[in-house]
């Protein structure tokens, strides 16, 4: 089982909301990461969104929206990425990471598309 | 304006080798960790290999550990893989990446990458 699994894809209209989740591997318990978030785009680098571990610690990334934010529910041990007013430019795919074992662990990323 | 620029990358046949570098701007190179992550063709992130400030502490994923070396040169701002008895499942974008030394951490730049193609 993976570390941390994302859905392959998701979908949204323009003007809503998007929740995308990373769910950690059953015994990495959410509550002791940070959760971090980035963005890809073709042919842009990868751009670091926030990172999240409790609403009294997280960090935004520079220049991001604060339409992008983070949040966990620990019950279901999930990260997730809150996108809301979705626009055109929000589609992409989204990588959410955390630093376990003396390594960056990813997840398998979410397509998001806004139609 | 933080810069990282990947070099080295190319068509390389299996079990050779390739040396990658990335020249760092706009920020106190050797302030900061540094990190190589990889993308194959279609695929996720994976990471590779990081690299403490002081070139003291080297880490690597179990992919890579024994054929793959990280390195920095401070006074040349310039972050380095060697890359030896390369694989086909090596083939990806390699791209550098600046690691936040602020409480938190964390990668906060990444360059645009530099494609590695292993094949015969």
């Amino acid at each position: 089982q993976a570390v941390l699994t994302q859905p392959a894809s998701l979908s949204a209209s323009p003007g809503a909301s998007a929740s995308l989740t990373c769910t950690l591997r059953s015994g990495i318990n959410v509550g002791t990461y940070s959760i971090y978030w980035y963005q890809q785009k073709p042919g842009s680098p990868l751009q670091y969104l926030l990172r999240y571990r409790s609403d009294s610690d997280k960090q935004q990334g520079s220049g991001v929206p604060s339409r992008f934010s983070g949040s966990k529910d620990a019950s279901a041990n999930v990260g997730i990425l809150l996108i809301s007013g979705l626009q055109s430019e929000d589609e992409a795919d989204y990588y959410c990471a955390i630093w376990h074992s003396s390594a960056w662990v990813f997840g398998g990323g979410t397509k998001l598309t806004v139609l | 304006e933080v810069q990282l620029v990947e070099s080295g990358g190319g068509l390389v046949q299996p079990g050779g080798s390739l040396r990658l570098s990335c020249v760092a701007s706009g920020f106190t190179f050797s302030y900061y960790e540094m990190h190589w992550v990889r993308q194959a063709p279609g695929k996720g992130l994976e990471w590779v290999s990081y690299i403490n400030s002081a070139d003291s502490t080297v880490y690597y994923a179990d992919s890579v550990k024994g054929r793959f070396t990280i390195s920095r040169d401070n006074g040349k701002n310039s972050l380095y893989l060697q890359m030896n008895n390369l694989r086909a499942e090596d083939t990806a974008v390699y791209y550098c990446a600046r690691d936040d030394p602020g409480p938190g951490g964390g990668i906060d730049y990444w360059g645009p990458g530099t494609l590695v193609t292993v094949s015969s």
